[in-house]
């Protein structure tokens, strides 16, 4: 595809489940960054991958929430035991990106996760 | 601690006219700045970007500038569409950490009315 593509695009789960969130990100692209979105806001960092490399994992709220791109390709997000308060659009975003240059990020249209 | 603001969350604008979106930021090394554009169940879309080199970059009906004494950069649509009408974000990153992971305001309601 064009762009970058997240799935599912609507997750609701009860409190205390796992979910994964999926992010095929443009191919080739090398940098790959994972936002949480809560209502109102904007945007907050959580992770940062270059290729295979998590070189960035300083915004995670907490030791729940672990993503990985074990192929420096497609990256999951995943959330154990989710409480309410990880309800919030899951942004995916790639670029190319290295370290030394600037490029643009190119943003996918979000998992939206409800936690009941 | 938020370190990109946009204090004002809505704008409207008649068809037309200018459009001038604010941010200010606190963080000193932040040295490229970019605006996004979000249209509702859609991920943010990239409209236009400033290094801290520069005071100003036009593209077509958008401009940005940037301040760097005042920690404040806007972004000015002339004239204004109603397709314009979004929520617009604006994003600054300090390119001397690894990643450039973009650190963003609360955005800004734009509605262009006829």
């Amino acid at each position: 595809g064009a762009g970058v593509s997240q799935s599912p695009r609507y997750k609701v789960a009860k409190r205390g489940q796992d979910v994964a969130l999926r992010c095929d990100p443009i191919s080739g692209h090398v940098s790959l960054f994972w936002y949480q979105q809560a209502l109102g806001q904007g945007p907050e960092f959580l992770t940062y991958f270059q290729n295979e490399a998590q070189l960035d994992k300083s915004g995670l709220p907490s030791d729940r929430f672990f993503a990985e791109r074990p192929e420096g390709s497609v990256s999951t997000l995943k959330i154990q035991r989710t409480q309410q308060e990880d309800s919030a659009v899951y942004l995916c975003a790639s670029s190319l990106s290295r370290v030394g240059s600037y490029n643009e990020q190119f943003f996918g249209p979000g998992t939206r996760l409800t936690v009941l | 601690d938020q370190q990109v603001k946009q204090n004002s969350p809505s704008l409207s604008v008649q068809e037309g006219r200018i459009s001038i979106l604010n941010c200010d930021y606190t963080n000193s090394m932040f040295d490229y700045f970019l605006w996004y554009k979000k249209y509702p169940a859609e991920g943010p879309t990239f409209l236009i970007s400033i290094s801290s080199i520069k005071d100003k970059n036009e593209d077509g009906r958008f401009t940005v500038f940037l301040n760097k004494s005042a920690k404040h950069l806007s972004l000015h649509i002339v004239p204004s569409q109603p397709g314009d009408s979004a929520v617009y974000f604006c994003a600054a990153s300090d390119t001397s950490n690894s990643g450039y992971a973009l650190n963003f305001g609360k955005g800004t309601s734009l509605l262009v009315t006829p």
